[in-house]
């Protein structure tokens, strides 16, 4: 069984501040994982993935994420964070040996950039 | 425009009554989905959709039918609706279903009274 686990439910930094977001995962195979953002009202947004090699990757709008196999981790950063990052980030992970397009995500976190 | 359209975009319904839930992908993708997401549970992987076959199904209930008329379209039809029902039901879409990169469509918001 998969299971994802975002333990921050809310997060509230100042305008340019740095800011991490959680993601701890539980699996034993080979995965895929990915955050995603959702904004108020409207459908997930694709941010980054990890599947193999440079354990950091870069995303869209200055994210990236760092994967942590011994940590079992992927966590989430930002060095300088906008009002407009404020929304609610999720993390999924995937069974790369399967090819049914299951995500399963973590409950979220929501971000409160104060600007 | 937008990519993946879902309609309507809210719902109001009775209990036991029927209701189908419209998307339509604009992006050439071959897989698609459907996505809960309620207060009381995390975003719910629901069904994933092949070149119109269907390839998973993580729903328990048979009241939840997937429809796939033609390669863009993956509609949900809802049966005997109940009040735990209620929640945003998402569409999303990929290239490929092993492309784990997923679109989301703005959602259906399903409130059943």
């Amino acid at each position: 069984t998969q299971t994802v686990s975002q333990s921050d439910a809310h997060v509230t930094v100042f305008e340019g501040d740095s800011v991490e977001l959680r993601c701890n995962y539980s699996y034993g195979g080979s995965i895929y994982l990915s955050w995603y953002i959702q904004h108020h009202g409207r459908g997930l947004q694709f941010l980054l993935k990890y599947y193999s090699g440079n354990p950091v990757v870069q995303g869209v709008n200055g994210f990236e994420a760092e994967f942590s196999k011994s940590d079992s981790s992927f966590h989430l950063r930002k060095a300088s964070v906008h009002w407009s990052d404020s929304a609610v980030y999720f993390c999924a992970v995937s069974d790369r040996g399967s090819a049914l397009g299951r995500l399963h995500f973590g409950a979220g976190t929501q971000l409160i950039v104060i600007p | 425009d937008p990519k993946i359209i879902q309609k309507p975009k809210y719902l109001v319904a009775v209990t036991g009554s029927e209701k189908i839930l419209i998307c339509e992908q604009y992006l050439g993708h071959n897989a698609m989905y459907w996505y809960r997401q309620s207060a009381k549970k995390p975003l719910e992987f629901m069904f994933s959709y092949s070149y119109q076959k269907l390839m998973d199904n993580q729903t328990a209930s048979s009241r939840f039918q997937p429809q796939s008329s033609k390669k863009n379209h993956l509609d949900l039809q809802i049966t005997a609706l109940k009040p735990d029902d209620s929640a945003t039901y998402f569409c999303a879409s990929s290239q490929e279903p092993i492309s784990y990169e997923q679109y989301f469509g703005p959602g259906t918001r399903l409130t059943v009274l």
